[in-house]
Parts: C-alpha cells; sequence; structure tokens
C-alpha cells in the first residue's frame, strides 16, 4: 500500500521569502506520480506542480518547484517570493501504477505568508 | 482546460433526507471519477472510484447503502447521501484523471460542503 506524510502541520513564511513544504512517500511501484495541490479556504483544489517517477528533471510551474529525491523518497514543494495570496493548505498526492489511479493525499500543511 | 463542475456548492438538509451532489465533466469524458470526503482540516479521503457504465468501487468503511454513486454517462457521476444524518456533514469533492495527461493534473470539481441538521 502507499503512503503518503507531510510533517508539518503549519508553516510560516515571510512575503518575499521562499519556503520548502516537506512530503515523503513510500510505494513499492515503481511507476508513480507526485502531485502537489493548493487548497484555499474556499475548498477548491489547485493543481500546482507535478513529477512523474521516471522524469530525470525536477519539475518546475512558475514560483513552484518540485525537489525530487528519488532515494530518499522524498518530493518537497519550494515556493519562491511568496505572496499574501499563497496562504492556503497545501496537499501532496500520489498515484501508482501505469494510470496512477485514485490519489493518496498526505496530511496537509497549512501554510500562512505574512506581510 | 478540463474543468469538472459540481453542484450544489452547498447544501442543508434535514436528518433522515437524501442529497443528490453531480459532477459533471464539461469539455472531456471522464471514464473513470473519484468521490472523496474531507473533515475541516483534515486531508481527503477517498470514499469511492466510479466508472462509467459498471458499479463503483468503494474504499473499506465506507458504506455503499449510504453513499450510491451513479455514472450513468461519459460526463456525469452523482454521489447521492442517503437519509442524512449530522455526522454525515462534510466537505464532498469529486475528481477526474486528468484528460491531458498528468502534467495537468487531476481535476477536481469545486466541492459541495453539506449540512445535515
Amino acid at each position: 500500500a502507499q503512503k503518503i506524510t507531510q510533517t508539518q502541520p503549519g508553516m510560516f513564511v515571510q512575503e518575499k521569502e521562499a519556503v520548502t513544504l516537506d512530503c515523503t512517500y513510500d510505494t513499492s511501484d515503481p511507476s508513480y506520480g507526485l502531485f502537489w495541490y493548493k487548497q484555499p479556504s474556499s475548498g477548491e483544489m489547485i493543481f500546482l506542480i507535478y513529477q512523474g517517477s521516471y522524469d530525470q528533471q525536477n519539475a518546475t510551474e512558475g514560483r513552484y518547484s518540485l525537489n525530487f529525491q528519488k532515494a530518499r523518497k522524498s518530493a518537497n514543494l519550494v515556493i519562491s517570493a511568496s505572496q499574501l495570496g499563497d496562504s492556503a493548505m497545501y496537499f501532496c498526492a500520489m498515484g501508482v501504477g501505469t494510470s496512477y489511479g485514485k490519489l493518496t493525499f498526505g496530511q496537509g500543511t497549512i501554510l500562512t505568508v505574512h506581510p | 482546460g478540463a474543468v469538472v463542475s459540481q453542484h450544489p456548492s452547498r447544501v442543508i438538509c434535514k436528518s433522515g433526507t437524501s442529497v443528490k451532489i453531480e459532477c459533471r465533466s464539461l469539455d472531456f469524458q471522464a471514464t473513470t471519477m473519484f468521490w472523496y470526503r474531507q473533515f475541516p482540516k483534515q486531508s481527503l479521503m477517498l470514499m469511492a472510484t466510479s466508472n462509467e457504465g459498471s458499479k463503483a468501487t468503494y474504499e473499506q468503511g465506507v458504506e455503499k447503502d449510504k453513499f450510491l454513486i451513479n455514472h450513468a454517462s461519459l460526463t456525469l457521476s452523482t454521489l447521492t447521501v442517503t437519509s442524512a444524518h449530522p455526522e454525515d456533514s462534510s466537505f464532498y469533492i469529486c475528481s477526474a484523471w486528468p484528460a491531458a495527461g498528468p502534467n495537468y493534473g487531476y481535476t477536481f470539481g469545486s466541492g459541495t460542503r453539506l449540512t445535515v441538521v
């Protein structure tokens, strides 16, 4: 069975600074995908970034980058130049197998950006 | 991009009544939809996987007779909470496999906040 762990219940960052949200995973399947989502208080799930297990390079999307360390089974999200609008709950999720199927979510990290 | 429309966004119902939540894929065909439940400040817990034209697959501990899932077409999946009780009050959200590929992420509906009084 697969498992996703986010050990930071809450994180604080100053506006314009970078922040790293931790995510570790566990699966025996060599094919998997890792996803990060942002959930503001409205409840919608906003897709941020994806990393496939066979991808050689770390994924980047604008201010978001994924620090993928396969041997350590970690997939940390790095947000550069934090903005007040980044304050939200962040989830790491994993799908396994050739077509991923259902996602397993971590516990989430509440990020608060201070002005 | 792929859009999943979920309705209603918010519903209050009386204990003992049933509530239907709809998720509709607007610009793609969703052969598979996933239904999640989320309590305040907690993670998303998968309830069931619905496949078009077949019975849903429920996760362990989820009462299939209470949470009825129907996926009758390639663009519509519904979740009906039958005989709702206050403990069923939660945030329900659906998701579809990324039609454009995993680089675009799974597409989620906007969620339904259910309050049973």
